[in-house]
């Protein structure tokens, strides 16, 4: 157990949706990154924030969007959904900047119908 | 940029026989490079990581990896595989911006036959 969680971990909509997932980081640490991990894009960075600030973004679609609040938990919020969004979504977590390990959730797996 | 080549998409190997998954890696910089292993249905699990100290890196459960710089590569090992070890494993580049971003690999599917 890495000690990152994630909700809900199965979730499934229909296309056009909106959808919430959640993400609580370990204990203390202040980054939380999101990635997507697909069978044709293979796991992508999507964005991180660190203590409530984005701090770099990766191929993440306009249609997505995520925040960080103040008890560092985050969402990411998936929106317009289409059939190609179907796929894992990783939440990590890592301490200070430059701290180099990333811990892993167990994911939330997202089909869209 | 950096990025990193998986170059077997799967290796099959038979219980106790050893283990290897190749890595090449590309980077314009001195890089900090982890291997993670993801089991059927869960998350990313780290099993061990070079950040510039020893070029041999030793992880859990028996797995090491060794960074050769003139090579661009940071290959997996085990000596001894084990049935419990099936499953998918990522090399990973972590990037070089204000962030910690990770650059994963296309993945290596290990399959143990008993």
């Amino acid at each position: 157990d890495s000690g990152v969680t994630q909700t809900p971990k199965h979730l499934i909509t229909a296309t056009g949706q909106r959808v919430t997932l959640r993400c609580s980081p370990r204990s203390g640490d202040l980054s939380v990154y999101w990635y997507q991990q697909s069978l044709d894009q293979g796991l992508q960075f999507l964005i991180q924030y660190y203590n409530g600030e984005e701090r770099a973004k990766g191929n993440i679609l306009e249609r997505f969007s995520a925040q960080q609040f103040p008890d560092l938990h985050s969402e990411l919020n998936l929106s317009s959904l289409e059939l190609g969004d179907s796929a894992l979504y990783f939440c990590a977590s890592s301490g200070r900047l430059g701290s180099y390990e990333q811990y892993f959730g167990p994911g939330t797996r997202l089909t869209v119908t | 940029a950096q990025s990193v080549t998986q170059l077997d998409s799967h290796v099959s190997v038979s219980e106790g026989t050893p283990v290897l998954l190749r890595c090449n890696y590309s980077s314009s910089y001195s890089p900090s490079l982890f291997w993670y292993v993801q089991h059927p249905n869960k998350g990313l699990q780290l099993l061990l990581k070079y950040t510039s100290a020893a070029t041999l890196v030793k992880g859990i459960n028996g797995f090491e990896a060794e960074f050769k710089k003139s090579e661009t590569s940071f290959h997996l090992t085990k000596p001894s595989a084990h049935m419990s070890d099936a499953a998918e494993y990522f090399c990973v580049v972590r990037g070089n911006n204000a962030g910690n971003m990770l650059t994963f690999g296309g993945g290596t599917r290990l399959m143990v036959k008993p």
